[in-house]
């Protein structure tokens, strides 16, 4: 069963505008992390921001803000004031805390790819 | 600090043959992941390593295989490879324990003909 689901293969926003990028997350462990990469066209995954399931704040890291709803099991990806550069795939990423069953191991969603047009 | 770093940044094999893919951790991290990046696939984990042992794999046959030396860098070996092999491999490292986010190489694209 998928375990994290990105309903969006592509978006577009307007530079310095907002976007929100969605992920839900399937998952019976309590314990858990979610991460979002960025990846360009280069290939490398660049960590983002990280927000742990017990984590009762949102988590932000500069012009990127998690909105994690826990009932809802999703954790949206907000890039605030877009730039140019922000154009590349983002994955989201889940990892459950049961090294005795797939170890850290991440699991991703198959990705969104966002277009910032001037 | 110096990021993980991986060798080579591309190859090209033929189908039967085998390869070995190289990663350099962070220094201080001690467990090394890769991950297969097929397109169309996503990110598919295929190994974690950590203080030299192999301690979990993802679904991937035993002809994926590697290991994880005293330095922490690590090898990833494909035997007999088939075209569905064809794929970015990225490597990722972090400090051991689940609370740490996981840093990636800039992968090795393979192709398989």
């Amino acid at each position: 069963a998928q375990k994290i689901t990105q309903t969006q293969p592509g978006m577009f926003v307007q530079e310095k505008e907002a976007v929100t990028l969605d992920c839900t997350y399937d998952t019976s462990d309590p314990s858990y992390g979610l991460f979002w990469y960025k990846q360009p066209s280069s290939g490398e995954m660049i960590f983002l921001i990280y927000q742990g399931s017990y984590d009762q704040q949102n988590a932000t890291e500069g012009r990127y803000s998690l909105n994690f709803q826990k009932a809802r099991k999703s954790a949206n990806l907000v890039i605030s004031a877009s730039q140019l550069g922000d154009s590349a795939m983002y994955f989201c990423a889940m990892r459950e805390d049961t090294p005795w069953d797939s170890g850290y191991a991440l699991n991703f969603g198959k990705g969104t790819s966002l277009l910032v047009t001037p | 600090e110096a990021g993980v770093t991986q060798s080579p940044t591309h190859l090209i094999k033929t189908r039967g043959q085998q390869v070995t893919l190289r990663c350099s951790p962070i220094s201080g991290h001690t467990s090394v992941y890769w991950y297969q990046q097929a397109l169309g696939l996503g990110l598919q984990f295929l190994l974690w390593y950590d203080e030299g042992e192999e301690r979990n794999r993802g679904n991937f046959p035993p002809r994926f295989s590697g290991r994880q030396f005293p330095n922490y860098s690590s090898e990833l070996n494909v035997n007999a490879l088939e075209l569905e092999d064809s794929a970015l491999y990225l490597c990722a490292s972090s400090p051991l324990g689940s609370s740490y986010e996981q840093y990636f190489g800039p992968g090795t694209r393979l192709t398989v003909t």
